[in-house]
C-alpha cells in the first residue's frame, strides 16, 4: 500500500462549525505533515509529527488544531475557520523527517470551503 | 527574493518535444531534491527524487542537479498531452519540504 488516503475529498462549513480532516497511510511512515494550497500557489507547510509528536508548527492559527492519535493517522481539527482559509488542504507521509530515500508521498487532498 | 524560485510559466510546447523545466535555489542548507507533477485538484504526485550532484533518469524523465550553480533541472522527452500539468520543484531543509511556485505545462496534440 504506497497510498495516503484523506477524507472527506471536499467539505463546506460555516464559520461557527466544528469539523475534522482525516489523513491515514499504511507505509509505516514515521513522519506526516499538514499543507495548505490556495489556488495557483504552491503547497505551504502547516505542521509537521515526527514519531507521533508535533516537530514543527508555521505559526499556524488556532483555528487549526493538529492530532496524531498514532503512526498511521493525522487529523486537522478546524474551528471558527475564515472564509479565506478555503483552500485545499495536503497530507503527506515520509519515511523520516528528511524524506528518507523515497520523499515525501501526498494525498489527494480535502477542497475546503468556508462559506 | 524566495528560497527556491522556478518560473511559473505558462509553458505549451507540441507533442513529442523535449521539455525543459529549471528552479534555482539560494540555500546551501537543501539537500534532497524532488520534482512533483500535479494536476488539477489532485495532489502533488512525487516524479523524481535525488540527492546528489549530477543526473538520474526514470523512462521519460531525467532530474539534473547542480549543487555548485544551486539549480536544479527536469527533462521530458517525447512529450505527451498527458503530461500537461503543473510541475513542482521541491527540496527538503530540516524536515521541510520547500516548493517552488510550479510551471504549467501544456502539450498540445
Amino acid at each position: 500500500d504506497t497510498e495516503v488516503t484523506q477524507t472527506p475529498k471536499h467539505l463546506v462549513m460555516g464559520m461557527t462549525n466544528k469539523k475534522s480532516l482525516k489523513c491515514e497511510q499504511h507505509m509505516g511512515h514515521r513522519a506526516m505533515y499538514w499543507y495548505k494550497q490556495k489556488a495557483k500557489k504552491p503547497p505551504e507547510l502547516m505542521f509537521v509529527y515526527s514519531y507521533e509528536k508535533l516537530s514543527i508548527n508555521e505559526s499556524v492559527p488556532s483555528r487549526f488544531s493538529p492530532e496524531c492519535p498514532n503512526s498511521s493517522l493525522l487529523n486537522l481539527h478546524l474551528h471558527a475557520l475564515q472564509p479565506e482559509d478555503s483552500a485545499l488542504y495536503l497530507c503527506a507521509s515520509s519515511h523520516e523527517g528528511t524524506g528518507g530515500n523515497y520523499g515525501y508521498t501526498f494525498g489527494s487532498g480535502t477542497r475546503l470551503t468556508v462559506v | 527574493q524566495k528560497e527556491v524560485e522556478q518560473d511559473p510559466g505558462p509553458l505549451s510546447v507540441p507533442e513529442g518535444a523535449i521539455v525543459s523545466l529549471n528552479c534555482t535555489y539560494s540555500n546551501s542548507a537543501f539537500q534532497y531534491f524532488m520534482w512533483y507533477r500535479q494536476y488539477s485538484r489532485k495532489g502533488p504526485e512525487l516524479l523524481m527524487y535525488t540527492y546528489s550532484s549530477g543526473n538520474k533518469e526514470d523512462g521519460r524523465f531525467t532530474a539534473q542537479v547542480d549543487k555548485s550553480s544551486k539549480y536544479i533541472s527536469l527533462f521530458i522527452r517525447d512529450s505527451q498531452p498527458s503530461d500537461s500539468a503543473t510541475y513542482l520543484c521541491a527540496m527538503i531543509r530540516a524536515q521541510k519540504l520547500v516548493f517552488g511556485q510550479g510551471t504549467r505545462l501544456t502539450i498540445n496534440p
